[in-house]
């Protein structure tokens, strides 16, 4: 099955921008997801399909994906963004569901 | 309102067994394809399994042969019987619906914590 690559940790400072990638082989072909979760809380999706966002998630959230990674994107980022976020995909071959290994943004 | 409530979480010995329920209120889960995911201590989230809503399931290469996945339409609940349980098991399980288009998870429980350990 697929093996997603996410950087471990992103620190960022408040009102800037937070870019996390997820690598795979040939991930553009295929359709990613995004979740935050907070410490305590179960995940939940903040991009769906590459770039969709979910009601209720703040339009500062974005998402791309091409080629060999998938980008989401949290531009003027906020204390309560703090969080790990997860890339995760269904991979048609297997029939199965591969999450990213998650990255953890800090807001200094 | 879509609410998952998972049951059934516990400390097991290496070996045993247990069965994990999610109730689910605000949808019929026979009508949805519904999955576990878990997340052990300090890591990140694992896929486990699915039930589709024809009835179809499959399983994480590590716990397939252990685990068995299942749903109750009278009672509109999601279960996951674990078997032989080993150490490596031990995590948070949640319950999650998949969305309609069978992609990604759309609605998740708060999760049962499952700690296997002598």
């Amino acid at each position: 099955s697929s093996v997603l690559t996410q950087p471990p940790s992103v620190s960022v400072a408040p009102g800037k921008t937070a870019t996390i990638t997820c690598g795979g082989n040939n991930i553009g072909a295929k359709s990613v997801h995004w979740y935050q979760q907070k410490p305590g809380q179960a995940p939940v999706v903040v991009i769906y399909y590459d770039k969709d966002r979910p009601s209720g998630i703040p339009e500062r959230f974005s998402g791309s994906n091409s080629g060999n990674t998938a980008t989401l994107t949290i531009n003027r980022v906020e204390a309560g963004d703090e969080a790990d976020y997860y890339c995760q995909v269904w991979e048609s071959s297997s029939d199965q569901y591969v999450f990213g290994s998650g990255t953890k943004v800090t807001v200094l | 309102e879509v609410q998952l409530v998972e049951s059934g979480g516990g400390l097991i010995q290496p070996g045993g067994s247990l069965r994990l329920s999610c109730a689910a209120s605000g949808f019929i889960v026979s009508t949805n394809y519904m999955s576990w995911v878990r997340q052990a201590p300090g890591q990140g989230l694992e896929w486990v399994s699915v039930i589709k809503s024809g009835g179809g399931t499959n399983y994480a290469d590590s716990v397939r042969g252990r685990f068995t996945i299942s749903r109750d339409t009278f009672k509109n609940t999601l279960s996951l019987q674990m078997d032989s349980l080993r150490a490596e098991d031990t995590a948070v399980y949640y319950c999650a619906r998949v969305d309609y288009s069978n992609s990604f998870f759309d609605s998740w429980g708060q999760g049962t914590l499952v700690t296997v350990s002598s």
